[in-house]
């Protein structure tokens, strides 16, 4: 059964202290990889697509990484805004019984002052 | 660019009325919109596809008579829950995407309360 898995469950860290997220995937012929954000009560906020194994994208303090088997998001020297729950979305190759894209479960990320 | 807009945010109605949720892509041409169901500390649940012009594909387990989906244009979808009931309360949430490998855009929800 096609799988995505996100771990941590939930990250406590401090201002300034780097880290990095993890989501693991198992499915029949990835399509794309995508990270969201989603602050509570809201939709998610789309920011990153990666589409193909050693690709890297960048966007102010966080960067995407995509292996065959795990893509990461490193956080560099966090602020207290990027708060939030990060989620991770495989896009596979047939829809099976949930759709095309499949969500893991989010990363809840605190970042302390 | 790829705004898209959800409306009502907030809606508290009695049992049985029938309400409906507005999502549309205000920047682009939306070929197919999605509608999500999320609960309380997990991850959202899809709960039916559709493509502008054609009926709607739900996913095992949603009934399609109580939720209604009509993607009439390029840029607008609605979901209609009819005879709602206190166990429809949830949030709902809407994406658009144009070209298949594209991301969806998300929509900000719909909280749902049903008394």
């Amino acid at each position: 059964e096609d799988q995505v898995t996100q771990s941590p469950e939930a990250l406590r860290l401090q201002e300034g202290e780097s880290s990095s997220l993890n989501c693991s995937y198992t499915v029949s012929g990835l399509r794309g990889l995508f990270w969201y954000r989603q602050d509570p009560g809201k939709g998610p906020e789309f920011l990153f697509t990666l589409y193909s194994a050693g690709e890297e994208k960048e966007k102010e303090r966080l960067k995407a990484t995509l292996t065959k088997k795990e893509s990461f998001l490193h956080i560099t020297a966090p602020k207290p805004e990027d708060s939030a729950t990060y989620l991770c979305a495989v896009l596979r190759n047939y829809g099976g019984s949930q759709g095309n894209l499949i969500f893991g479960k989010g990363t809840k990320l605190s970042v302390k002052p | 660019g790829a705004v898209v807009s959800q409306h009502p945010s907030w809606v508290i109605c009695k049992s049985g009325t029938s309400v409906k949720i507005e999502c549309r892509s205000l920047d682009f041409q939306a070929t197919t919109m999605f509608w999500y169901r999320q609960f309380p500390k997990q991850s959202l649940m899809l709960m039916a596809t559709s493509n502008e012009g054609s009926k709607a594909t739900y996913e095992q387990g949603v009934e399609k008579d109580k939720f209604l989906i009509n993607h009439a244009s390029l840029t607008l979808s609605t979901l209609t829950v009819t005879s709602a009931h206190p166990e429809d309360s949830s949030f709902y949430i809407c994406s658009a995407r144009g070209e298949t490998d594209q991301p969806q855009h998300f929509g900000d929800g719909t909280r749902l309360s049903i008394l």
